[in-house]
């Protein structure tokens, strides 16, 4: 357990409406990651933030934006939701584990836009 | 384009067996790959790791095996338990981010 959370996990939003989803880590770790997961993608990297206040963007980056002000909190904000982006999205940290660094997840967020 | 491919979407096996998931590459310069189960409603969970040092490492009854010159990778679960029973991605990472696969989904059979 790498001590992430996501909130909300469910939500029903609508086409155009502001969305953020927040991940909370309680271990102090640098590396913080947004993924989504579609059937026939598996995951793809949207952003990633290795440290406070520095974040860049990843695969699929369009249309999302993130903010880290503190260490163990990642918001990823979907400014204006569009039915593409209904998905499940999972937060991840990075940690030593296996042989080097691995990336640990949290249970994911179920978004469906209508 | 999809740099990790897992070609089988799904996979059946009886209880006892071996179960084989496999997993190609294309970028030369991943040095890191890993394997991650996942059960429904639930985020992926790290299960074993292979460094491009190596081409075998084993955990139990997970092993997975390394063919650089192929590209490929597999991950052999011996004997398969209907526990076993979830999505299984693979990974691989050029020390910068990671990659990940489609997924198969594999169903054990009791």
């Amino acid at each position: 357990d790498a001590g992430i959370t996501q909130s909300p996990r469910h939500k029903v939003t609508e086409t155009g409406t502001p969305v953020t989803l927040r991940c909370h880590q309680t271990e102090n770790h640098r590396y913080m990651y947004w993924y989504r997961q579609d059937p026939g993608h598996g995951l793809r990297l949207i952003h990633y933030s290795y440290g406070v206040k520095d974040t860049d963007k990843g695969e699929v980056s369009d249309g999302y934006s993130v903010s880290r002000s503190k260490t163990e909190d990642f918001l990823l904000t979907l400014e204006s939701a569009t039915s593409s982006q209904t998905s499940v999205y999972f937060c991840a940290i990075s940690a030593i584990g296996g042989v080097q660094e691995t990336q640990y997840f949290g249970p994911g967020t179920r978004l469906l836009v209508l | 384009d999809q740099q990790v491919k897992q070609n089988s979407p799904s996979l059946s096996v009886q209880e006892g067996r071996i179960s084989i998931l496999n997993c190609d590459y294309t970028n030369s310069m991943f040095d890191y790959f890993l394997w991650y189960k996942k059960y429904p409603a639930e985020g992926p969970t790290f299960l074993i790791s292979i460094s491009s040092i190596k081409d075998k490492n084993e955990d139990g009854r997970f092993t997975v095996f390394l063919n650089k010159s192929a590209k490929h990778l597999s991950l052999h679960i011996v004997p398969s338990q209907p526990g076993d029973s979830a999505v299984y991605f693979c990974a691989a990472s050029d020390g910068n981010q990671f990659y990940f696969g489609t997924g198969t989904s594999l169903t054990v059979i009791p």
